[in-house]
């Protein structure tokens, strides 16, 4: 079974750019997260879906970060403007089969903002 | 509040000696346990989890935890380290009341098993 598909998995721009970073959870699974880790911060939650709706965005650092899931097998999570502070490595992750059932973790997406 | 608390940023060991990666927990209902591993460049793998039932659970490459109540604890066992064992590894929470959005991660210990 195809797991967790993240692209792209390295991301170099400027400062001020978009940056648009894509998702693709395992099929069946009804709750999708996105995580970003830093070496400062370690591993932090930062907005998850349930059913494709967005539940929980209280991680989410500021304005600048959007994220959207337009169908079950799609979510962005969007950037814009992207500033230095912004870099680190994204994970989208998803899980189904109830709360007993593990989050499954796609390979993430490095992003570095010059 | 949930938490978790991974005491020790990294653990080295000898390959072929026993290992324990320590994990303690505070929810308000009853735990729901995992355990990840971060190789390099990779996103997290399931190890293994605690539900219900038997305390020691088992889980993918030889690894076990051992779930006590008492001490609020699920510390990450192996009996004979490998050398390729060496990565990052994460504890993480959930309360039974709680919806799948609250698992809660501890900071990651780096488990290094030299030759």
């Amino acid at each position: 079974d195809a797991g967790v598909i993240q692209s792209p998995r390295h991301e170099v721009t400027e400062m001020g750019q978009e940056v648009t970073l894509r998702c693709k959870p395992i099929s069946g699974h009804d709750y999708l997260f996105w995580y970003r880790q830093t070496m400062m911060r370690g591993l932090e939650l930062l907005i998850y879906f349930n059913n494709n709706v967005p539940i929980d965005d209280s991680g989410m650092p500021e304005d600048r970060f959007s994220a959207k899931m337009p169908n079950a097998s799609f979510s962005t999570l969007k950037i814009q403007p992207s500033e230095p502070r912004d870099s680190a490595v994204y994970f989208c992750a998803s899980t189904g089969g109830g709360p007993q059932g593990p989050q499954h973790f796609g390979d993430g997406t490095r992003l570095s903002i010059l | 509040a949930q938490s978790v608390a991974q005491p020790e940023d990294q653990v080295n060991v000898a390959e072929g000696n026993p290992l324990t990666v320590k994990c303690t927990y505070s929810v308000s209902g009853n735990p729901y346990l995992f355990w990840y591993v971060q190789y390099p460049n990779r996103g997290l793998q399931f190890l293994l989890k605690y539900i219900t039932g038997d305390n020691l659970v088992k889980g993918s490459y030889g690894f076990e935890a051992e779930f006590n109540k008492s001490q609020t604890s699920f510390h990450l066992k192996k009996p004979s380290a490998l050398v390729s064992d060496s990565a990052l590894y994460f504890c993480a929470v959930r309360d039974d009341g709680g919806s799948q959005g609250n698992l809660i991660f501890g900071k990651g210990t780096k488990l290094s098993v030299k030759p």
